[in-house]
């Protein structure tokens, strides 16, 4: 069966650090990995998603993940922390099982901090 | 805007009670996806309808049920409910439930339960 974990519930950066959030995953078959933003009072956005073509993957808003084997990992970086990109963050799998239904499991989430 | 539209976007009610949420999928997307979201539980699958068919299930409470209509609108039941059921409740739909596929969500119904 598929899990995440998210390593670090809060992540506090000055505004114009790096951002990095932290993603390891858990999977017996090639994963599809996704990251979402949740902003308050709101749903999920997509950020970007792995699904086998190239490991590191550009998304919305400056962010990008590497896709990497050997660490089981999927971590989100972006090069510069901007105010607006305080929210939680979550990190999923899907679970793809013997039916591949498409069904998420989620990391417990990462809270980013952006300080001015 | 993801085009997905819950309603309603908050229910206040007492334990015992029963509600419904209902969920509109992105025009053309045929798999819908229910999530509830708590502190102590974080992100759960709860269940997946798929063109009108159930197609999986999660950690779904007996108390709970849902369903996928003709014009592929969902809706999901909550009865009996207690207070552990306040949560953020969330539908997400993809076009065909395909695991690569990303799913989109709607911005939730809160759920609170006195």
């Amino acid at each position: 069966a598929q899990s995440v974990t998210q390593l670090g519930s809060h992540v506090s950066v000055s505004e114009g650090a790096l951002v990095l959030l932290r993603c390891n995953y858990s999977s017996s078959v090639p994963p599809y990995l996704f990251w979402y933003v949740q902003y308050p009072n709101q749903g999920l956005q997509l950020l970007l998603k792995y699904t086998s073509a190239a490991t590191l993957v550009k998304g919305i808003n400056g962010f990008e993940a590497e896709f990497k084997k050997s660490e089981t990992s999927f971590h989100l970086t972006k090069p510069s922390a901007h105010m607006r990109d305080a929210a939680e963050y979550f990190c999923a799998v899907s679970d793809l099982g013997s039916s591949n239904t498409g069904k998420l499991i989620f990391g417990q989430g990462t809270t980013l901090q952006v300080k001015p | 805007d993801s085009g997905v539209t819950q309603t309603p976007k908050h229910l206040i009610t007492a334990t015992g009670q029963r509600v419904t949420l209902r969920c509109s999928p992105r025009s053309g997307d045929l798999s819908v996806y229910w999530y509830q979201q708590s502190l102590d539980q974080g992100l759960q699958f709860l269940i997946q309808y798929y063109n009108g068919e159930e197609r999986a299930k999660g950690n779904i409470l007996e108390r709970f049920s849902a369903q996928q209509f003709p014009d592929l609108h969902s809706e999901l039941n909550l009865s009996s409910l207690e207070l552990g059921d306040s949560a953020l409740y969330f539908c997400a739909s993809s076009p065909d439930g395909q695991g690569n596929q990303p799913q989109h969500f709607g911005d939730g119904t809160r759920l609170s339960i006195l």
